[in-house]
């Protein structure tokens, strides 16, 4: 079964780093990129950007370049969501997504057909 | 950026009937690069609908998707309960990828 597992809830405080994991399975996990989806509470959907674990390329939403860092590590089909100085506004649902379809150029055009069930991230003082 | 708005924002409907989703983008969507999906309280969003009328494996008869341009709609046909969630129309044409806003569908 093609499956992402993600990691699990995590409390934090103002000014903390945090990484949180996506790991996949029951796939060629560097075939596809795996994404990253914001869900604010009772708020709807936000695209963060994507990661390559074959070689790390990324490619960012303008609205959370510089605020994030993805990354994957390929030797254990990971991909991570990371924050150096985590904000109260960081506080959301997180959701690792299968990005299916295809690059041509500097255009992409995915769509999400796996998820993972999402890491809740608190961030309070 | 492509903003994707969806309407009606709640839609009351009863197990049997039908129900016809739309959702309307601030400009032409890249060769119909439309998705759409469901997302049930607590739980992930799941896709539904692709390239805007291709149904993603395991997804019954019962969703359809159509349109083009700027209008596209989902249609769900003779509702089940498990039907009444929400639903979010996706844009992958243009980055950054953008999602509308979502439609409730709830039980009359």
């Amino acid at each position: 079964e093609e499956q992402l597992v993600q990691s699990g809830a995590e409390v934090k405080k103002p000014g903390e780093s945090l990484k949180i994991s996506c790991q996949g399975s029951g796939y060629g996990f560097t075939t596809y990129w795996i994404g990253w989806v914001r869900q604010m509470p009772g708020k709807g959907l936000e695209w963060m950007g994507i990661v390559h674990p074959d070689d790390s390329e990324t490619i960012y939403s303008p609205s959370f370049q510089g605020l994030v860092t993805f990354s994957a590590d390929k030797s254990i089909n990971t991909a991570y969501l990371q924050w150096s100085s985590l904000k109260a506004s960081d506080t959301a649902v997180y959701y690792c997504a299968r990005h299916l379809g295809f690059k041509y150029f500097n255009s992409h055009f995915y769509y999400m057909d796996v998820w993972g069930k999402g890491t809740t991230v608190t961030v309070s003082s | 950026e492509i903003v994707l708005t969806q309407s009606p924002d709640t839609l009351s409907l009863s197990p049997g009937e039908s129900a016809t989703l739309s959702c309307r983008a601030s400009q032409a969507v890249t060769r119909t690069y439309l998705a759409w999906y469901q997302q049930r309280p607590g739980q992930a969003p799941r896709l539904l609908i692709y390239d805007t009328s291709r149904r993603a494996t395991g997804i019954p008869d019962r969703f359809s998707g159509s349109g083009s341009g700027t209008d596209f709609s989902l249609i769900i046909s003779r509702l089940e309960p498990e039907d009444f969630a929400m639903y979010y129309c996706q844009q992958y044409g243009d980055s950054p990828y953008t999602f509308g806003q979502g439609t409730k569908l709830e039980i009359k």
